[in-house]
């Protein structure tokens, strides 16, 4: 079973609409990590939005929030106020387990991605 | 912020030759660095772990022999291509987490990636 899943291979939204991208998750883990990565045509990750599994509140940042519903185990992001310049994949990724204790703990794993395209 | 530098971010060789990528880390220490492989419109795949001074931790799958990870100094760790074949190419990215970490939720910081093309 795929760990992370985006179902949705490419978004439009209107500019200064908001978008919601959705990730799924799945881990048998209670301690986890969920991120979100923005990738131009350039080819750079660029790190947007992280939550963790025992949060509470739903992460923000900036023009980025994190939808978060553990119980659904879900993490979608939402982009307020979209801009020609979010236009770009977006991939949800999940870290397992927790601690210090060794290097793989630290790995990401990655959904299929989202392409998001900005009307003007 | 963190900024992960790699090198090429283009390379275009023959196949049977070896190809170099370097990922380095230029504003923090890590003594771990990971290697992802991304073909076109997909997702990336872990190929392997980089730890300094020891040696790297391969993805089933991924063959060792012919991707040579070295992890020389926590600012560098290298990707040696060996023996490049056409399915090799690919879009190769690094990644790396700051030594003083902010703990298990730390961001990876990637590098820009290098876009290998064996003809």
């Amino acid at each position: 079973a795929q760990k992370i899943t985006q179902t949705q291979p490419g978004m439009f939204v209107q500019e200064k609409e908001a978008v919601t991208l959705d990730c799924t998750y799945d881990t048998s883990d209670q301690s986890y990590g969920l991120f979100w990565y923005k990738q131009p045509s350039s080819g750079e990750m660029i790190f947007l939005i992280y939550q963790g599994s025992y949060d509470e509140q739903n992460a923000t940042e900036g023009r980025y929030s994190l939808n978060f519903q553990k119980a659904r185990k879900s993490a979608n992001l939402v982009i307020s106020a979209s801009q020609l310049g979010d236009s770009a994949m977006y991939f949800c990724a999940m870290r397992e387990g927790w601690g210090d204790s060794g290097a793989g703990s630290y790995q990401l794993t990655f959904g299929k991605g989202t392409k998001l395209s900005v009307i003007p | 912020g963190a900024v992960v530098s790699q090198h090429p971010s283009r390379v275009i060789c023959k196949s049977g030759t070896s190809v170099k990528i370097e990922c380095r880390s230029l504003d923090f220490q890590a003594t771990t660095m990971f290697w992802y492989r991304q073909f076109p419109k997909q997702s990336l795949m872990l190929m392997a772990t980089s730890n300094e001074g020891s040696k790297a931790t391969y993805e089933q799958g991924v063959e060792k022999d012919k991707f040579l990870i070295n992890h020389a100094s926590l600012t560098l760790s290298t990707l040696t291509v060996t023996s490049a074949h056409p399915e090799d190419s690919s879009f190769y990215i690094c990644s790396a987490r700051d030594l003083v970490g902010q703990g298990f939720l730390s961001p990876l910081h990637f590098g820009n990636g290098t876009r290998l093309t064996v003809t």
